[in-house]
């Protein structure tokens, strides 16, 4: 079946750091990636999303690109703030070609951004 | 578009009491509702699938005796929990299928805490 790793977190940084989280898949077809993230206290937003590959998905400064041939999907944002903090899912539908594309999600990394 | 709205946000119960959270799709036809549930830092598991106007798909490890899920129109779905206990605290999202390219919709999540 489908499947979403992602980084180990928690990740912790200074602001304006550059940040990387790291996510791979395995899926059969052709899936369609994203990042979401979900902030203390509340629902799980959409971050960005890419639908092929080597597309390259961006939003609030972050930016993933669908790489097909390292099966990755890293998110990436080069200056990191306070606000940023926040806990990042990586996550994947339509790979296995089923009906109606269920989403899979990675486990979630934990980003704390301190002053 | 794609807005859906999911009811109660929090909801406080007696352990043994049922738990009935609603999931509805404001301006589209959800002819497919998939529930997850996310213990306290650990990631969206998917619980069940519901289809409308048939029987919901239980992943495996789910108690479909205790976790019902209706389905009856294209913009209701509801799933309650019976006999509710302490471990069966979490926060329960319910994500429309078929939205692929689009990137999802989440409903805003319940969050349940049986005492």
């Amino acid at each position: 079946g489908d499947s979403v790793t992602q980084m180990e977190g928690p990740v912790t940084l200074s602001e304006e750091a550059f940040l990387t989280i790291n996510c791979t898949y395995t899926a059969t077809g052709y899936p369609s990636l994203f990042w979401y993230v979900q902030y203390p206290g509340e629902g799980l937003q959409l971050l960005l999303k890419a639908t092929k590959a080597d597309d390259k998905g961006s939003n609030k400064g972050f930016e993933a690109t669908y790489r097909k041939e390292t099966t990755s999907f890293h998110l990436e944002k080069g200056s990191v703030q306070v606000s940023d903090s926040a806990v990042y899912f990586c996550a994947l539908s339509g790979g296995s070609g089923g009906s109606n594309y269920k989403l899979t999600f990675g486990k979630g990394t934990l980003l704390t951004v301190n002053p | 578009g794609a807005v859906v709205s999911q009811h109660p946000s929090w909801v406080i119960c007696k352990s043994g009491t049922s738990v009935k959270i609603e999931c509805r799709s404001l301006d589209f036809q959800a002819t497919t509702m998939f529930w997850y549930r996310q213990f306290p830092k650990q990631s969206l598991m998917l619980m069940a699938t519901s289809n409308e106007g048939s029987k919901a798909t239980y992943e495996q490890g789910v108690e479909k005796d205790k976790f019902l899920i209706n389905h009856a129109s294209l913009t209701l779905s509801t799933l309650t929990v019976t006999s509710a206990h302490p471990e069966d605290s979490s926060f329960y999202i319910c994500i429309p299928g078929g939205r692929a390219e689009g990137g999802y919709t989440f409903g805003s999540g319940t969050r349940l805490t049986v005492v």
